[in-house]
């Protein structure tokens, strides 16, 4: 089946300093991804939707220049939180469709 | 906007007995509905997607139903395990776009 994966597992970070996360699909080709935040106890919601070689669509209430997207290839989705905040902490997950959904392990973030 | 409820938000049954997870929904113009499973600090596993034009899906021990005119949905596990100790999500197709709007989730813990 369809693999998604992402990078990394886990990451800590100072407040102020910006991280990157990736997204792949590793064995087909994913003109769409998608980045959902899951906070504690709390469902998933839609951040945003990479497009291959175009800008990515914000859902609202989601800061474009802090959660910047990047979808150059149609096998890797970047998701950069810059300048980040303690409130950012989070667990990042992307999905991939082929068309149907595959979703990665999810990135948890923390920063102190 | 699509919204999506499940109930109970937690569960705690004895191992060997058979549950029922619900999921409600309030556009019931969707295409599809998809049951997730999601192990502490971990992304999402796909169990079940059912077609609109289906009523059931069935895989082992797991069969989800789903009632558009009432916009409902259930999973039913059989003879459940503590392996099956999760936390299940439904999660519906946005109009018009393939991303998910996700329910709050079920925390269910299979007592041995």
């Amino acid at each position: 089946g369809a693999v998604v994966s992402q990078h990394p597992s886990w990451v800590i970070c100072k407040s102020g300093t910006s991280v990157k996360i990736e997204c792949r699909s590793l064995d087909f080709q994913a003109t769409t991804m998608f980045w959902y935040r899951q906070f504690p106890k709390q469902s998933l919601m839609l951040m945003a939707t990479s497009n291959e070689g175009s800008k990515a669509t914000y859902e609202q209430g989601v800061e474009k220049d802090k959660f910047l997207i990047n979808h150059a290839s149609l096998t890797l989705s970047t998701l950069t939180v810059t300048s980040a905040h303690p409130e950012d902490s989070s667990f990042y997950i992307c999905s991939a469709t082929d068309p149907e959904q595959y979703f990665g392990p999810g990135t948890r973030l923390t920063v102190t | 906007k699509q919204e999506v409820t499940q109930i109970p938000a937690a569960l705690s049954v004895p191992e060997g007995e058979n549950l029922v997870l619900n999921c409600s929904f309030t556009d019931s113009a969707i295409y599809n509905l998809q049951w997730f499973r999601q192990d502490p600090g971990k992304g999402l596993t796909s169990l079940l997607l059912i077609q609109s034009s289906q009523r059931e899906q069935t895989s082992g021990r797991l069969n989800a139903s789903l009632d558009k005119s009432s916009g409902r949905s259930t999973l039913y596990i059989a003879a459940s395990q503590p392996g099956d100790s999760a936390t299940y999500l439904c999660a519906v197709p946005k109009t018009g776009a393939n991303n998910l709007f996700f329910g709050t989730g079920t925390r269910l813990t299979v007592i041995p």
